[in-house]
């Protein structure tokens, strides 16, 4: 079975401030895929990012960053600098082909972040 | 339209009573899925659409719940003899699909919020 757990219900952070938001996930399959997804007020997720099982170089997206270790089953989620726009709640999720289908997707229960002036 | 459309945005039932909640995806998208978002809860797999295919309806979670997806593009959810504890947010979400390994990501809609008084 797949799980996803974000330990952290909520964030409370003042503007500027670095933040990681942490995943751990776990699964039997040897190939699968991890995301995070962005979801604002209006409610519609956004994707953010997909990582395969394969590529556990860390990514750097302008103020994003992600941090992929398969050694501790977590991929971390790291905003530098943080904004009242990224005030959210952010998603972890996992697909495996063992689903069924590498296509279901398995969500955590979210990281609310508020981000304050 | 250029994303996904869910309509109605929100509605008020009373318990018993029969709801209908419509997807409609993005144009080319093959794979169609449906998520339920409870208060303080990840995102619940529903059921999954991809093409001409059976649809996976492992995530549905009782004989009262049940989907149809009409000429490979809009989706209905149909909730019957709603109970209050399927109060939530349905979310549609749509991809590009593949037969094969899942590469892409998922668009969502902006969800129904469904509450059963």
């Amino acid at each position: 079975a797949q799980k996803v757990t974000q330990a952290q219900t909520e964030i409370s952070v003042v503007e500027k401030e670095d933040v990681t938001l942490d995943c751990v996930y776990e699964t039997r399959d040897t190939t699968y895929y991890l995301f995070w997804y962005k979801q604002p007020p209006s409610g519609e997720l956004v994707f953010l990012i997909r990582r395969n099982s394969f590529d556990e170089q860390n990514e750097i997206s302008g103020r994003y960053s992600w941090n992929f270790q398969k050694s501790t089953s977590s991929f971390n989620f790291t905003i530098t600098a943080s904004q009242v726009v990224d005030s959210a709640v952010y998603f972890c999720a996992l697909s495996a082909a063992s689903t069924g289908t590498a296509s279901k997707l398995t969500f955590g229960t979210g990281t609310r972040l508020q981000v304050t002036l | 339209g250029a994303g996904v459309s869910q309509s109605p945005s929100n509605k008020v039932t009373e318990k018993g009573k029969d709801v209908e909640l419509r997807c409609d995806p993005i144009s080319g998208h093959t794979a169609l899925y449906w998520y339920r978002q409870s208060l303080g809860q990840g995102l619940e797999f529903l059921i999954y659409f991809q093409g001409n295919s059976a649809p996976d309806k492992s995530g549905l979670p009782s004989d009262r719940f049940s989907a149809e997806r009409t000429g490979g593009s809009v989706s209905t959810l149909t909730i019957q003899r709603t109970q209050q504890e399927d109060s939530a947010v349905y979310l549609c979400a749509s991809s590009l699909g593949s037969s094969g390994h899942f590469t892409g990501e998922l668009f969502f809609g902006e969800g129904s919020r469904l509450t059963v008084l």
